[in-house]
């Protein structure tokens, strides 16, 4: 199957710092990728969509001045959380899929623990 | 978008045939269904989909019913790394939605020795 990367795998951080995450398709072309997020115990939220090229589109609640998304190429989006808060540590997780007329297969990183101190 | 009800929790002996069954009755014509697994700490792991004909891969095998308003996921011979959250989830093929993945609470299956 394809593969999605994510870095880094693992971040701590002081509040009040801004964080970037990383999450590239690696053997294909994402027109559009995900950001999720995942406290404990919990189930996976949607946060944002993104697709290459244009403005991302973020899901009810979600503060878009704090988790800024940009989708620069067909490989790479990246999460930037903004003058984190202890509040904000959480697993955060991309997935990437191809797109196409037909069903679109998403695939998920690794996932990045962020830990706010 | 459809939504989808799973047992929480499930147990199988290793070896054994672990059946995952998923409820989705409001699905809509357009809509797959996709079974996700998350092992602990790891990004879900895509296993199968489909869409009205029943669907094997060489990991397992997906059963739905004629009416489409469930599924079942087969796992013919448990392992101890099948241990994981396995998530059924509905999602459209078009429109403003395409692609979302909308993840419920799955089911927890624990598989033993």
């Amino acid at each position: 199957g394809a593969v999605v990367s994510q870095h880094p795998s693992r971040v701590i951080c002081k509040s009040g710092t801004s964080v970037k995450i990383e999450c590239r398709s690696l053997d294909f072309q994402a027109t559009t990728m995900f950001w999720y997020r995942q406290f404990p115990k919990q189930s996976l939220m949607l946060m944002a969509t993104s697709n290459e090229g244009s403005k991302a589109t973020y899901e009810q609640g979600v503060e878009k001045d704090k988790f800024l998304i940009n989708h620069a190429s067909l490989t790479l989006s990246t999460l930037t959380v903004t003058s984190a808060h202890p509040e904000d540590s959480s697993f955060y997780i991309c997935s990437a899929g191809s797109g196409g007329v037909s069903t679109d297969t998403q695939y998920f990183g690794p996932g990045t623990r962020l830990t706010v101190l | 978008d459809a939504k989808t009800t799973q047992p929480p929790s499930m147990d199988c002996a290793e070896g054994r045939a672990a059946n995952l069954p998923c409820n989705h009755s409001t699905i809509s014509g357009n809509e797959y269904v996709y079974w996700y697994r998350q092992i602990h700490s790891q990004g879900p792991q895509y296993i199968i989909h489909g869409l009205k004909n029943n669907e094997t891969n060489e990991m397992v095998s997906l059963i739905i019913t004629e009416d489409r308003k469930s599924s079942t996921l087969i796992l013919p011979h448990a392992t101890l790394r099948d241990t994981a959250v396995y998530y059924c989830i509905v999602s459209p093929a078009g429109g403003t939605s395409y692609g979302k993945l909308t993840f419920g609470q799955g089911t927890i299956l624990t598989v033993h020795p």
